[in-house]
């Protein structure tokens, strides 16, 4: 079976760092993803971690410890356009299901 | 490219009504796959396609059928709908099955069920 946690809501400030963790358990694992999703609109890729360590891409990173089961995705000097749901999602082994958590929507404030 | 494209963007059915939701996608993608996303549950995949004439069952197939004829076209179909299909349905695709393989979402569609 698959179970993937994420906080249902957070809260930054314009300008600041926010980090939107996520844990998993999952019987097989190819890799974990982080979507962006604007309201009202479709999920877009961000992040693609399967080793261990941190991946850079310009104001957004994320983490992954495979040991652990634990990612997380940050976000660095944040833009009002910043405030969406972030998903955090697991491949199986074959790679041909993708499982998603519930979403972290996050409202970034002036 | 206009990447994956769904239609209806809005639909209401009444209870019973049989409709189907199309996607397509015009990157030659080998993948496609259907998911559904409910408040505060994350999407959820119904069914999916590794390649035209082999569909499978995602996590809640039950009340959909699919299809897939051609490598760009992916129909679902809800045989008699209920209220509790009351959903925004996305469609996706990907190239294959390699790591990091991202997936591309179509815009989605909004139903309702009375």
């Amino acid at each position: 079976g698959q179970n993937i946690d994420q906080p249902t809501e957070m809260t930054a400030t314009e300008g600041a760092i926010v980090q939107i963790n996520c844990t998993y358990q999952t019987s097989g694992f190819n890799g974990l993803f982080w979507y962006q999703q604007h309201a009202g609109e479709a999920p877009t890729f961000l992040s693609y971690n399967v080793l261990d360590g941190l991946e850079e891409k310009g104001r957004f990173s994320s983490f992954l410890s495979r040991s652990k089961g634990y990612s997380y995705l940050l976000l660095k000097e944040l833009q009002m356009k910043d405030s969406a749901s972030y998903l955090c999602a697991v491949l199986n082994n074959a790679g041909n299901m993708l499982t998603f958590g519930g979403g972290t929507r996050l409202m970034v404030k002036p | 490219n206009a990447g994956v494209t769904q239609t209806p963007k809005f639909q209401v059915l009444k209870t019973g009504q049989s409709m189907t939701l199309q996607c397509a996608q015009d990157m030659n993608h080998e993948y496609m796959s259907w998911y559904r996303q409910d408040p505060g549950m994350g999407l959820r995949l119904i069914h999916y396609s590794v390649g035209a004439g082999i569909t499978d069952q995602g996590e809640v197939p039950n009340g959909y059928n699919v299809s897939r004829s051609t490598t760009e076209d992916f129909p679902l179909r809800l045989l008699s709908a209920a209220p509790s299909q009351t959903s925004v349905y996305f469609c996706a695709s990907k190239r294959g099955f390699g790591q990091g393989d991202e997936q591309y979402f179509g815009p989605g569609t909004r139903l309702t069920v009375t």
